[in-house]
């Protein structure tokens, strides 16, 4: 079945660090991928997509490029703020799976000042 | 505009409690999903509808849980006989269509703990 497998956290950088956190998929089709981010005591927000491969998806600094020959969806920063401390969490969508979303298990990001 | 809500925000149910928990999704929007979130772990799917029609339910998680959306807007997620185990965050989101590029819109949650 799909599944999705991200790096565990926590990750603990400096302000004005780079930021990668990993993530890996299993598919049977052609999924789009996702990241979301969970910010202390809000819902979760989309943070970025890429629907096929070799599609980059980016927002407020981040990128993730999909990448069908390696499987993987990896999050970068150059610059990680503060603000940025939050749980994200990498996710596929397929038609065999009705849509619906899986997720991984979510990395949380700690940035200190 | 408005996303999507969810009422209520937190719920406390006693073992043996029947709950119902309410999504209202975005307007116009054409698919509603369910999720369950344990404490430190990602969403997990629960159900899935496309307008009034509950396509997907495989991922409930006993004959306790049960949802609607009857006129294709607003559902509800019961549970009857709640259990320890039922204690999560439950995650309502909407798409406006049903394809897997379709962006899913999430609300803020309701916290169930059953005591």
């Amino acid at each position: 079945g799909n599944s999705v497998t991200q790096m565990e956290g926590p990750v603990t950088l400096s302000e004005e660090a780079f930021l990668t956190i990993n993530c890996t998929y299993t598919a049977t089709g052609y999924p789009s991928l996702f990241w979301y981010v969970q910010y202390p005591g809000e819902g979760l927000q989309l943070l970025l997509k890429a629907t096929k491969a070799d599609d980059k998806g980016s927002n407020k600094g981040f990128e993730a490029t999909y990448r069908k020959e390696t499987t993987s969806f990896h999050l970068e920063k150059g610059s990680v703020q503060v603000s940025d401390s939050a749980v994200y969490f990498c996710a596929l969508s397929d038609r065999d799976s009705s849509y619906k979303l899986i997720f991984g298990s979510g990395t949380r990001l700690l940035v200190r000042p | 505009g408005a996303g999507v809500s969810q009422s209520p925000r937190y719920k406390v149910a006693k073992r043996g409690q029947d709950v119902a928990l309410r999504c209202d999704p975005i307007s116009g929007h054409v698919s509603l999903f369910w999720y369950q979130q344990a404490l430190g772990q990602g969403p997990e799917f629960l159900t899935y509808f496309q307008n009034e029609a509950q396509l997907d339910k495989s991922g409930l998680p006993s004959d306790r849980f049960f949802a609607e959306r009857p006129e294709g807007s607003v559902s509800t997620l019961k549970i009857q006989r709640t259990q320890q185990e039922d204690s999560a965050v439950y995650l309502c989101a909407s798409s406006q269509g049903w394809t897997s590029t379709d962006t899913q819109y999430f609300g803020p949650g309701t916290r169930l703990t059953v005591l």
